[in-house]
């Protein structure tokens, strides 16, 4: 079965400063792989996702997302952060009928 | 495209009552759907996937009786927390698939319902 992994539950950044928040999964054929956004009491967002093709996949809000098949990982980046990214972020790994999320990471902007 | 809606977005009822919540997708045919609950600051967990008019599949650990599941048409599907509990209070998230001729039918997810048991 599918797991993804996020190793950090908590980000702290400085408003300006560039972003990357780890993902690694776990899953035995090519990978649907997602980065979400949750703001307090809010849904999710979709932020990019990567099904196939270029390994460097764009987003929306700046980000983007690599993936690496030798690694495992399909981490998010963005080159500057604002202080409206401060929220929550999920990564997912899906198949088919399935999606695993990751525990999330937290990110917080300090000004 | 491929707009989801919940309704209500909150709900707040007594102990003992039940109480029903509503996902729609709006702008397409889904044959899937799945329930999502997220407790606070915790990840989404998968309660169950129903498929369009057969009996949902629920993950292990979720009562089936406390959580009913409809899955009537191809635009919408219900979850029915059944004589709730304070313990019951939590985000439910619902998400909807459209079948495609491709392997992956990706799932697009609603806003939510922030379900609250006094």
């Amino acid at each position: 079965a599918q797991s993804v992994t996020q190793p950090d539950i908590h980000i702290t950044v400085s408003e300006g400063a560039s972003l990357e928040l780890r993902c690694n999964y776990s899953y035995g054929a090519t990978p649907y792989l997602f980065w979400y956004v949750q703001s307090p009491g809010q849904g999710l967002q979709l932020l990019l996702k990567y099904f196939s093709g270029d390994t460097l996949v764009q987003g929306i809000k700046g980000f983007e997302a690599e993936f690496k098949r030798s690694q495992s990982s399909f981490n998010l980046r963005k080159p500057s952060v604002h202080w409206s990214d401060a929220a929550e972020y999920f990564c997912a790994v899906g198949a088919v009928n399935d999606m695993r999320f990751g525990a999330g990471t937290r990110l917080t902007v300090k000004p | 495209g491929a707009v989801v809606s919940q309704h209500p977005s909150w709900v707040i009822c007594k102990s003992g009552t039940s109480v029903k919540i509503e996902c729609r997708s709006l702008d397409f045919q889904a044959t899937t759907m799945f329930w999502y609950r997220q407790f606070p600051k915790q990840s989404l967990m998968l309660m169950a996937t129903s498929n369009e008019g057969s009996k949902a599949t629920y993950e292990q650990g979720v009562e089936k009786d406390k959580f009913l599941i409809n899955h009537a048409s191809l635009t919408l599907s219900t979850l029915t927390v059944t004589s709730a509990h304070p313990e019951d209070s939590s985000f439910y998230i619902c998400s909807a698939s459209p079948w495609t001729p491709t392997a992956y039918n990706e799932q697009f997810f609603g806003p939510g319902t922030r379900l609250t048991v006094l």
